[in-house]
Order: C-alpha cells, then structure tokens, then sequence
C-alpha cells in the first residue's frame, strides 16, 4: 500500500515568513494529493489539492509542487498569519488516500 | 446543502460495551471513509464504502469492528466489547466519487471507561 511521510513534524516562524512543508509518497500510482489543515478539536479542511498531470498550483498565500519522478510535493505558505497556525496533513493516493503523520505550524506574531 | 454529519458527538462506553457511530454524507455523495485519530497523531484510514458496498477495509482490525453504509441511511460505524484502547476520534468524510476531494465530519469522540 502507500506510504506518506511528511516533515517537518512541528515548524515556528515569525508572522510573515514563508512555511514548507514537504511530503514524499511510495506508491507511483497515486495520482491525487490533497493537503488538509486541521484546527484544535476540528474537523480537517481541504486546502488544496494537486492532480498528477499538474506540476504546481497557487491559491493566493497557498502553493503545492509535485514531483512525481521524485515521489515528493510540497506545501508553501507565504506572508503567515497568526490564523494559519494548525495542524497540516498531506495525503496521497487515488482510490482512497493515505495521510502524512501532520506538520503542526505555530505562526508567532 | 448540509455538509457531512456525524453523531453522536461523543461517545462514553465502558469496556465491553458496543459502540455505533453514525455518518450521513453530504446530499449527493455516494463514497464513504472512515478514519481514527488519537490524539496528537494523524489520520488513520480504517474502511472505505460505497452505498452497499466495501470497497477496502484494508486498515479495519480483523475483529470487534465492522461498517456498513446501507441502501437507505447513514453508514455506520460499530465496534463491539470497546477496550480503552478503541478511545479516539472517529471522523468520516463523503465524497462524490472516488477521485474527488474529501468532506469530513465533525467526528465523534469515543472515550471507553
């Protein structure tokens, strides 16, 4: 089956620098890679995902790279808020995904 | 247009007890996960169903747990003789098909006593 891995497991940064995050998978197979952020005690949300025929993709401060002959993408956070502060999973698969283990990001104003 | 509900919130069962968990979908979805979160830790997947079917139950334990998402109804989610290990988060998410972004629930947070 898949497996994902993810670092790093926690992350600081000063309000309006950049965050990344970096995921690799193992199955070449898995076509869909979705990033989650997950508050204290709440559900995950969908933040962004990427398709495997799409080598980057940007919402406003949000960006995913994929490498698929690498077997590695990424997340990029750029000017972080105090609100970007939680809990990031990656996941990958096709049918059905398997998740990262989490990036907990603190943003410190 | 609903998103995914789950109930009930939180669950407390002592040892040997069962425990159902309960996921409507969001209207139009077709595609059950489950997932455990204990906490501090990420998301495990547990079972993926469609409507009367399992699709994969690859990270279900062989024993005690079992789901189902009927014709008609939410999926449920039960495990039986709960021990304090079984004590996490449940969360399930929709989707309308099986390459398509996840919805997930608020969870249901089981605590066995």
């Amino acid at each position: 089956g898949e497996n994902v891995e993810q670092h790093p497991s926690t992350l600081s940064v000063q309000e309006g620098d950049s965050a990344v995050i970096k995921c690799t998978y193992s199955d070449s197979a898995s076509n869909y890679f979705p990033w989650y952020k997950q508050e204290l005690g709440k559900r995950p949300q969908l933040i962004i995902d990427i398709r495997s025929n799409v080598g980057e993709k940007k919402d406003q401060r949000i960006a995913v790279t994929l490498n698929k002959t690498a077997k590695h993408f990424s997340l990029h956070i750029t000017e972080t808020q105090p609100e970007d502060s939680a809990v990031y999973f990656c996941a990958a698969g096709y049918q059905k995904v398997t998740f990262g283990t989490g990036t907990k990001l603190q943003v410190i104003p | 247009n609903a998103g995914v509900m789950q109930n009930p919130r939180h669950l407390v069962r002592r040892r040997g007890q069962e425990a159902r968990l309960r996921c409507s979908p969001m209207k139009g979805h077709s595609h059950v996960y489950w997932y455990r979160q204990l906490p501090e830790e990420g998301l495990k997947f547990m079972v993926y169903l469609q409507k009367e079917n399992i699709i994969d139950e690859s990270g279900m334990p062989k024993e005690r747990f079992s789901a189902e998402f009927p014709k008609e109804g939410p999926s449920i989610l039960r495990i039986q003789q709960v021990v304090r290990g079984d004590s996490a988060a449940y969360f399930c998410a929709s989707s309308p098909g099986s390459y398509n972004e996840q919805f997930f629930g608020p969870g249901t947070r089981l605590t066995v006593l």
